[in-house]
């Protein structure tokens, strides 16, 4: 069965402070890893779309990289405003035609200054 | 990115109306677009794929006759939520699938905020 697995579930930190929020994934067919961004009460943001292991992505203070099990979500030196919930989803190879996307619960992200 | 917008945003209405929600993609054409619902502090929970004029495709447990899904164009679906009653209120955000050569992604509306009295 597909699934994903976000960790942890939130995660507070000091402004400045780097962290990885991790999605770990199994999916008969990888056909690509999406990572999104939600703020309350507003729809998810795109962010990032991996394909292959061994790609990575950046933008801004975040960089998203791909295993075969699993991603990673880098914030570097993060402010307040990257607060927000941080949701990881797949599109399975099997479900290519539709675009279907499995998503994980997501991980809670606070910043303080 | 893409750009996909939502209306209404917010809609407060009474047990036993109907309501209708209408996602568009505003730069793109998108053949497939789907409906998701979402309760407080949880993820996303898909209802249904809606294909531009052919019938939509429901998850298992969602009921197709309270839930009407109407594709029309390419860049425009509704929701429409029949006999609305407490339980169906929600967050319903609606995503439209941009399909290129490379790339496959889904842009996601703001959200709608329903309330049923």
């Amino acid at each position: 069965e597909d699934q994903v697995t976000q960790s942890p579930e939130a995660l507070r930190l000091q402004e400045g402070e780097s962290s990885s929020l991790n999605c770990s994934y199994t999916v008969s067919g990888l056909r690509g890893l999406f990572w999104y961004r939600q703020d309350p009460g507003k729809g998810p943001e795109f962010l990032f779309t991996l394909y292959s292991a061994g790609e990575e992505k950046e933008k801004e203070r975040l960089k998203a990289t791909l295993t075969k099990k699993e991603s990673f979500l880098h914030i570097t030196a993060p402010k307040p405003e990257d607060s927000a919930t941080y949701l990881c989803a797949v599109q399975a190879r099997l479900r290519g035609s539709q675009g279907n996307l499995i998503f994980g619960k997501g991980t809670k992200l606070s910043v303080k200054p | 990115g893409a750009v996909v917008s939502q209306h209404p945003s917010r809609v407060i209405c009474k047990s036993g109306t109907s309501v209708k929600i209408e996602c568009r993609s505003l730069d793109f054409q998108a053949t497939t677009m789907f409906w998701y619902r979402q309760f407080p502090k949880q993820s996303l929970m898909l209802m249904a794929t809606s294909n531009e004029g052919s019938k939509a495709t429901y998850e298992q447990g969602v009921e197709k006759d309270k839930f009407l899904i109407n594709h029309a164009s390419l860049t425009l679906s509704t929701l429409t939520v029949t006999s609305a009653h407490p339980e169906d209120s929600s967050f319903y955000i609606c995503s439209a699938r941009e399909y290129r050569v490379r790339t496959d992604t889904q842009y996601f509306g703001p959200g709608t905020r329903l309330t049923v009295l």
